[in-house]
């Protein structure tokens, strides 16, 4: 079965400084993957997503993810953190078999910044 | 493209009352839709799966005769909580996958705004 592991329940950043969240799935082949960000209240938005190709994706709001197969991790990263990025982050998984959609999400990661 | 709607965004009810919740994939057909549920400072549970025209498949432990799903058309989903009791309290979301055959596209999902659901 597949899962996810987000590590870091909860991290805090400065505004302006650099940000990375962990995440590592477990998976027999190859998955594709998504980070999503949630605020408050709402319903989850795609940041981006892992299907083929390029292994580093660039995704909205100047996130970028970077999979690593030998690794089996699919780390989200931004250069500089803005207040409003203050959200939680899931990670998820989903089989790349066909009509196999059931994805299984990461704990997620509660990112607050500071001024 | 690729939206998806949730009807009410809020609600709060009694106890002992049913409460729907509509899941409108808003540009596009979604053969398959999901229902999720989220506490407070958690994941998204999966609490089942529905294909348009049959039977919603649940996951272990999700009651299907208190939450009745419907998924009567290629672009609507329902979600009834029946009876509902304060412990149903939570946020749920659905999702919707596009009827698609292109790889990556067909496993991808799109969520729903999500609806709270408060019983007194």
């Amino acid at each position: 079965a597949q899962s996810v592991t987000q590590p870091d329940i909860h991290i805090t950043v400065s505004e302006g400084a650099s940000l990375e969240l962990r995440c590592n799935y477990s998976y027999g082949a190859t998955p594709y993957l998504f980070w999503y960000v949630q605020s408050p209240g709402q319903g989850l938005q795609l940041l981006l997503k892992y299907f083929s190709g390029d292994t580093l994706v660039q995704g909205i709001k100047g996130f970028e993810a970077e999979f690593k197969r030998s690794q089996s991790s699919f780390n989200l990263r931004k250069p500089s953190v803005h207040w409003s990025d203050a959200a939680e982050y899931f990670c998820a998984v989903v089989s790349s078999g066909a009509g196999s959609y059931q994805l299984t999400f990461g704990k997620g990661t509660k990112l607050s910044v500071i001024p | 493209g690729a939206v998806v709607s949730q009807h009410p965004s809020w609600v709060i009810c009694k106890s002992g009352t049913s409460v729907k919740i509509e899941c409108r994939s808003l540009d596009f057909q979604a053969t398959t839709m999901f229902w999720y549920r989220q506490f407070p400072k958690q994941s998204l549970m999966l609490m089942a799966t529905s294909n348009e025209g049959s039977k919603a498949t649940y996951e272990q432990g999700v009651e299907k005769d208190k939450f009745l799903i419907n998924h009567a058309s290629l672009t609507l989903s329902t979600l009834t909580v029946t009876s509902a009791h304060p412990e149903d309290s939570s946020f749920y979301i659905c999702s919707s996958a596009r009827d698609t055959q292109v790889p990556g596209q067909r496993n991808e999902q799109f969520f729903g705004p999500g609806t709270r659901l408060t019983v007194l």
